[in-house]
């Protein structure tokens, strides 16, 4: 099975602050899934083939790469993107998750 | 609106088996895969399969088989999952999801806890 590797595990962001969280697959893949998780709620699907942000979704968010490199990128950090964010991918069965990233407001 | 439903929270003896529900309004039942997806406290998600309500077709993630069982009744719109044979290890949130390549609505998620 695919693994993906996500850095880094946690991070602390200012408002205002650039984010960037990074996802490597052990192979290549074709797209990328991103999902939002606040405490106690369910995994939101944030963004999807890549680079498409799901309904709902600031475009303060964008989603990036190709091949065994991916990354989502907050412009703005605002303190309700305050969450953890799993990359999935899909282009081998099983369907893998990353370990997280767990975003916290500094 | 789509919304999946799921069963409230279970405890359970260790060995025994459990049945989940996740009942599902808003879209077309039979038309959709859905999935079950697994988080231990403080662990990411474990894809554990999917079922077709359509024909009922499952794929199962090999980790889970002979542990998970999925099926699906289209007269309520509703697919189950039946965890058997139950350990410790098996104490998570049980998730069910609909969506093809990525997961677009999840369920409330199901706490099950394994314990004598």
């Amino acid at each position: 099975e695919i693994v993906l590797t996500q850095s880094p595990t946690t991070i602390a962001a200012s408002p205002g602050e650039k984010v960037t969280i990074t996802c490597r697959a052990s192979s290549s893949v074709s797209y990328m899934y991103w999902y939002q998780q606040k405490s106690g709620a369910s995994p939101k699907l944030w963004i999807y083939d890549t680079s498409k942000l799901a309904s709902g979704v600031p475009n303060r968010f964008s989603g990036s790469g190709s091949g065994t490199s991916y990354s989502l990128t907050i412009n703005t950090m605002e303190t309700e993107d305050a969450a953890t964010y799993y990359c999935q991918q899909w282009s081998s069965t099983p369907p893998t998750f990353g370990g997280g990233t767990k975003l916290e407001l500094k | 609106q789509v919304q999946l439903q799921q069963s409230g929270a279970e405890l359970v003896k260790p060995g025994s088996s459990v049945k989940i529900s996740c009942k599902a309004s808003g879209y077309t039942f039979t038309s959709y895969d859905m999935h079950w997806i697994k988080q231990q406290p403080g662990n990411g998600l474990e894809w554990i399969g999917w079922i077709y309500p359509g024909n009922g077709n499952t794929k199962y993630n090999q980790k889970f088989n002979g542990k998970a069982t999925l099926t699906a009744d289209k007269s309520s719109s509703t697919a189950y999952m039946q965890l058997s044979s139950l350990t410790s290890e098996d104490s998570a949130v049980y998730f069910c999801a609909r969506g093809e390549a990525a997961f677009d609505y999840w369920g409330q998620g199901v706490m099950v806890t394994v314990s004598s």
